[in-house]
């Protein structure tokens, strides 16, 4: 597609059940990232993957975050056992040359997930 | 530790006033310096950015931004606001060779009002 795909736009699930988050990044990029945005945190980096490279997991705020990146296309986050304090929107970015001086992020529209 | 700063989470102008948006960041090595809007319910769109060219950034939408390493600032302006600019604002940096990882400010909400 033209941008980055993010499914569901909206996620409503009950506390303890668990959640996986589509991204579909732009085609050719070699970079995908998620965060999440939140009240009263703004936007955290979670994870990011380049290419075949290990990920930076460095961002998941616990062991029942996790994500994956199949065939260095789209990506799933999963969350476990999910808690109220997971509710925030879940975004997703691709771009082609990270850390290069003229590459760009792109912003996939969100996944607002809503834990009840 | 590398950080950003946004003074003001929330900055109300009347249309056609001049906008000014505050951003101060931390950091040892040289930067990128991005400005991002989001309209409600909308992912992130990048505004302009700041690569070490010209410290004087222009972008869409009219807005522009001045990078000033002695302040180590990068304040976002526009002469004239409009209602269509009412979003909330992100101050975001990323290092040369890195991962190209964000890090943002926590955001301001513009407000316009007619």
């Amino acid at each position: 597609g033209a941008g980055v795909s993010q499914s569901p736009s909206n996620k409503v699930t009950e506390k303890g059940k668990d959640v996986e988050l589509r991204c579909d990044p732009i085609s050719g990029h070699t970079a995908l990232y998620w965060y999440r945005q939140s009240l009263g945190q703004g936007l955290e980096f979670l994870i990011y993957f380049q290419g075949n490279s290990a990920p930076d997991k460095s961002g998941l705020p616990s062991d029942r975050f996790s994500a994956e990146r199949t065939g260095g296309s789209v990506s799933t986050l999963t969350i476990q056992r999910t808690q109220q304090e997971d509710s925030a929107v879940y975004l997703c970015a691709s771009s082609f040359e990270p850390g290069r001086m003229n590459t760009e992020a792109f912003f996939g529209q969100g996944t607002r997930l809503t834990v009840v | 530790a590398q950080s950003v700063t946004q003074l003001g989470s929330h900055v109300s102008v009347s249309e056609g006033a001049l906008v000014l948006l505050r951003c101060n960041y931390s950091s040892s090595v040289p930067p990128y310096l991005f400005w991002y809007v989001q309209y409600p319910n909308q992912g992130l769109q990048l505004l302009l950015k700041y690569t070490s060219a010209a410290t004087l950034v222009k972008g869409i939408n009219g807005f522009e931004a001045e990078f000033k390493k002695s302040e180590t600032s990068f304040h976002l302006t526009k002469p004239s606001a409009h209602m269509s600019d009412a979003a909330e604002y992100f101050c975001a940096v990323s290092f040369s060779g890195n991962t190209g990882k964000l890090i943002f400010g926590q955001g301001t909400t513009l407000q316009v009002k007619p």
